[in-house]
């Protein structure tokens, strides 16, 4: 059973434009939430992170938003930029030490 | 330093061999993670150490044998692998549990690339 789904396996957009990425749980007891992004054959880069007591996060071109009652969370950049092309991956804690990690999706800012 | 570094970066290895991978990091970190990832899948955690005692094995096959000889050090010894445990292996650490602030923020170390023939 998934916990965390990331259900655009791909996303493609134009340079300069939004690029939103989504991620579902099913786990009400998660109270944090992250998202990382990575090239091949690197290990995850940590992007930003947002607990479940706020709705909104934002650190530069990146924001996430959480919406608790619907258990969805995205990742909003902008203005996209063709370095942003790497697999995203959302993952989730429930107060433990153990991330529950989505499936990715990739996404490819075109010039 | 914000770096978790691994060693080797590739590794090829027969069934009957026995190697070990290592992490390290210098961040103060009291947990430290190991993941396997294969090919377009997320990572999958195989084990966590908090403060150097093993406090999570997700039923990891006895072939796979974490050490953490100190809170910056962390190493991964395998034997009689098998062809289908070729995978990225990544080391990763965080602040630990118990602590305020982002302390599931885990830092991830490049990867060991493994190969087994």
């Amino acid at each position: 059973d998934q916990q965390v789904k990331q259900n655009s396996p791909s996303l493609s957009v134009q340079e300069g434009r939004i690029s939103i990425l989504n991620c579902d749980y099913t786990n009400s007891m998660f109270d944090y939430f992250l998202w990382y992004k990575k090239y091949p054959a690197e290990g995850p880069t940590f992007l930003i992170s947002i607990s479940s007591i706020k709705d909104k996060n934002e650190d530069g071109r990146f924001t996430v938003f959480l919406n608790k009652s619907a258990k969805h969370l995205s990742l909003h950049i902008v203005p996209s930029q063709p370095g942003d092309s790497a697999v995203y991956f959302c993952a989730a804690s429930g107060g433990s030490e153990k991330l529950v990690f989505g499936k990715g999706t990739k996404l490819t800012v075109n010039p | 330093d914000t770096e978790v570094t691994q060693t080797p970066k590739h590794l090829v290895m027969g069934m009957t061999n026995k190697k070990s991978l290592k992490c390290e990091q210098h961040m103060g970190h009291r947990a430290m993670y190991w993941y396997k990832q294969k090919a377009k899948k997320p990572p999958e955690l195989m084990f966590v150490y908090s403060y150097e005692k093993l406090s999570i094995n997700e039923s990891v096959p006895s072939r796979f044998s974490p050490e953490c000889p100190n809170s910056s050090l962390l190493n991964l010894h395998l034997h009689a692998l098998q062809p289908e445990d070729s995978a990225l292996y990544l080391c990763a650490s965080s602040q630990g549990p118990g602590l305020a602030g982002d302390y599931n923020e885990q830092f991830f170390g490049p990867g060991t690339r493994l190969t087994v023939l």
